[in-house]
């Protein structure tokens, strides 16, 4: 049984391009959250969604960030027109029901440069 | 908000000695408490949870304690391995969302 994957693991943009980053859940969980580590900082929430379902985007910025969990294939976080302070790790998780306990798993991240 | 301050890093320690780092943090109520381990390469693991006052959470050799009189979180190991090398996370839980220190990363010479 996978675990949370994430890809890419590291990506570099330039200014004003588009950062597209993939969170393939565990086999068998519906939930995805997104958090965003900036550099000496701990993680932030972003999002929650459900398949097909924006649950909770109180954490993501309100321009040029958006997320998606369609029916079929991966959770994609799509940064557009990124800046230099879009640099940073941004950590994928998923369980099988809406809470935080021994059932929520981690990706091991993307770690987003920008140039 | 809710947040959570924990002890700055790096920290360097010989392999047998006792670790501890320091986590307090603020709420409103009192959420459930954890610690988290990310090892090189690899995401966050949830080490080990309280999930009220007085509450000793404990995995693998590591142990922390609800203080709600201190909001507090220590964690503690007594002796450490190099396979203890790590970033350690602690963090509280409002609903589904979790908020985090910044993390203090750990590194045990032999």
């Amino acid at each position: 049984n996978a675990g949370v994957m994430q890809n890419p693991r590291h990506l570099v943009r330039r200014r004003g391009q588009e950062a597209r980053l993939r969170c393939s859940p565990m086999k068998g969980h519906s939930h995805v959250y997104w958090y965003r580590q900036l550099p000496e900082e701990g993680l932030k929430f972003m999002v929650y969604l459900q398949k097909e379902n924006i649950i909770d985007e109180s954490g993501m910025p309100k321009e040029r960030f958006s997320a998606e969990f369609p029916k079929e294939g991966p959770s994609i976080l799509r940064i557009q027109q990124v800046v230099r302070g879009d640099s940073a790790a941004y950590f994928c998780a998923s369980s099988p029901a809406g809470t935080a306990n021994e059932k929520l798993f981690f990706g091991s991240g993307t770690q987003l440069s920008v140039l | 908000g809710n947040s959570v301050t924990q002890m700055e890093g790096p920290v360097t320690l010989s392999e047998e000695a006792f670790l501890t780092i320091n986590c307090t943090y603020t709420a409103t109520g009192y959420p459930s408490l954890f610690w988290y381990v990310q090892y090189p390469g690899e995401g966050l693991q949830l080490l080990l949870k309280a999930t009220k006052a007085d509450d000793k959470g404990s995995n693998k050799g590591f142990e922390a304690t609800y203080r709600k009189e201190t909001t507090s979180f220590h964690l503690e190991k007594g002796s450490v391995q190099v396979s203890d090398s790590a970033v350690y996370f602690c963090a509280l839980i409002e609903d589904y969302k979790l908020s985090f220190g910044a993390g203090t990363t750990v590194t045990v010479r032999a």
